[in-house]
């Protein structure tokens, strides 16, 4: 089984504050993917990454996909109240029947 | 451009009794996928349709959950009898072709409470 551990859990923090979120795997994937969920709705895809290394860049949010594809990071350049959400990784295996490994996510709670 | 619609949203039921829930993935999407998300964790691939064809059910447990997807469109999925772990939310999501890093575009769940 292919598990995806997200850290830190929940994160609570100031308008304006940097942040970095980790999702770690001891399994390689093909694809990494990351969602942010807001209460009451369905994950929305924020990025898809495919090669160790790729860095891709949203607005104020980096990711970065690491060189063995085993793990990735995002962080939040001055983080605002619209950024609240559930944030989740999502590793992707598989060649026909392709499928994604979601980790627990982190709960992140910016504050104005 | 409507998103992935889902029905009920909220459904409230005691245990041993059936449920049934629906999706009408985004048009011409041909891969539909129900996950269920527990309080607290990600989603969890349940099955997976490539039109009417279930081509991933192995997390499926048969013994009380069926699926169904019959003309290749909307879908249907039915828990009889419910027990009391299956309180969570069940996610559809579609995509067009399920192929490799295609974006899955998910609906806003049902959130199922058995009591």
């Amino acid at each position: 089984t292919q598990l995806l551990e997200q850290s830190p859990q929940f994160l609570s923090i100031q308008e304006g504050e940097n942040l970095t979120v980790y999702c770690n795997s001891s399994s390689v994937f093909s694809s990494l993917q990351w969602y942010r969920q807001e209460p009451g709705e369905g994950p929305v895809l924020l990025v898809t990454v495919v090669t160790g290394g790729e860095v891709k860049k949203l607005k104020r949010l980096t990711f970065q996909f690491g060189d063995a594809r085993k793990d990735s990071s995002l962080h939040i350049t001055a983080a605002q109240p619209g950024d609240t959400g559930l944030y989740l990784c999502a590793g992707g295996t598989g060649g026909s029947n392709y499928k994604l490994t979601f980790g627990k996510g982190t709960l992140l709670t910016v504050n104005p | 451009e409507a998103g992935v619609v889902q029905s009920p949203r909220y459904k409230i039921i005691e245990k041993k009794q059936p449920v049934a829930f629906w999706c009408n993935p985004i048009s011409g999407h041909n891969t539909l996928y129900w996950y269920l998300q527990n309080l607290g964790q990600g989603p969890e691939l349940l099955i997976r349709y490539e039109n009417e064809e279930a081509v991933d059910d192995s997390q499926l447990p048969k013994d009380r959950f069926s699926a169904e997807r019959l003309k290749g469109v909307d879908s249907t999925l039915k828990i009889q009898p419910a027990e009391l772990g299956d309180s969570a939310v069940y996610l559809c999501a579609s995509s067009q072709n399920g192929q490799r890093q295609e974006t899955q575009y998910f609906g806003p769940g049902t959130r199922l409470l058995v009591l």
